[in-house]
């Protein structure tokens, strides 16, 4: 079994300004890495994801998270945050070996001020 | 279409009454998951097929609750002598044949059930 844990439930930022959404896990066997973003009424978009490799990973809209697998840890960053970011971001986990079942965190919401 | 749809978007229903909410999947997509959301928190997975079969269906939260994709397309969520505490966002995902969890998982803009 997996577990995710969102470390923050609310973060705001100043536009322009860097921003972190921390994402903790817990698993006991290997796992892939995901971060998705959901704006008001809609459903989830990924962001990006890890499955192995290079442990920086890039994603859409300048997104980048790194994997840290001794902090079991898959924090996600944008050196530069706009309005259009404000959303809720969720980080998620799934088992290597099986089709895809996710196990998701509660939820970051960033919201950017002007 | 060309992403995954969910229907109705909105659905009122009394306690007691029986509900159904529809998922049309990306066209050619094997895989199809159901996710239930409450209010504040993240997804929670309750079911998943691969084409019409069943593959795991642990997260449905009680018998009242039945999934079915009888021609490994559309799929559709019952929920039977609904209660107060199954209002959620329920959000259908579907994800493209072959790498198992390697696959994106694309997800509708959900069905939000409210039950009074």
């Amino acid at each position: 079994a997996q577990s995710v844990t969102q470390l923050d439930s609310q973060v705001p930022v100043f536009e322009e300004a860097p921003v972190e959404l921390r994402c903790n896990y817990s698993s006991s066997v290997s796992v892939y890495l995901f971060w998705y973003v959901q704006y008001p009424n809609q459903g989830l978009q990924l962001l990006l994801k890890y499955l192995s490799g290079s442990t920086l990973v890039k994603g859409i809209n300048g997104f980048e998270a790194e994997f840290n697998k001794s902090q079991t840890s898959f924090h996600l960053r944008k050196p530069s945050v706009h309005i259009s970011d404000t959303a809720e971001y969720f980080c998620a986990v799934s088992d290597t070996t099986n089709a895809g079942k996710s196990t998701f965190g509660d939820g970051t919401t960033l919201t950017v001020k002007p | 279409g060309a992403g995954v749809s969910q229907s109705p978007r909105y659905k009122v229903a009394k306690r007691g009454q029986d509900v159904a909410l529809r998922c049309d999947p990306i066209s050619g997509h094997v895989s199809l998951f159901w996710y239930q959301q409450a209010l504040g928190q993240g997804p929670e997975f309750l079911t998943y097929f691969q084409n019409e079969a069943q593959l795991d269906k642990s997260g449905l939260p009680s018998d009242r609750f039945f999934a079915e994709r009888p021609e490994g397309s559309v799929s559709t969520l019952k929920i039977q002598r609904t209660q107060k505490e199954d209002s959620a966002v329920y959000l259908c995902a579907s994800s493209s044949p072959g790498q198992g969890a390697k696959n994106i998982q694309y997800f509708g803009a959900g069905t939000r059930l409210s039950v009074l």
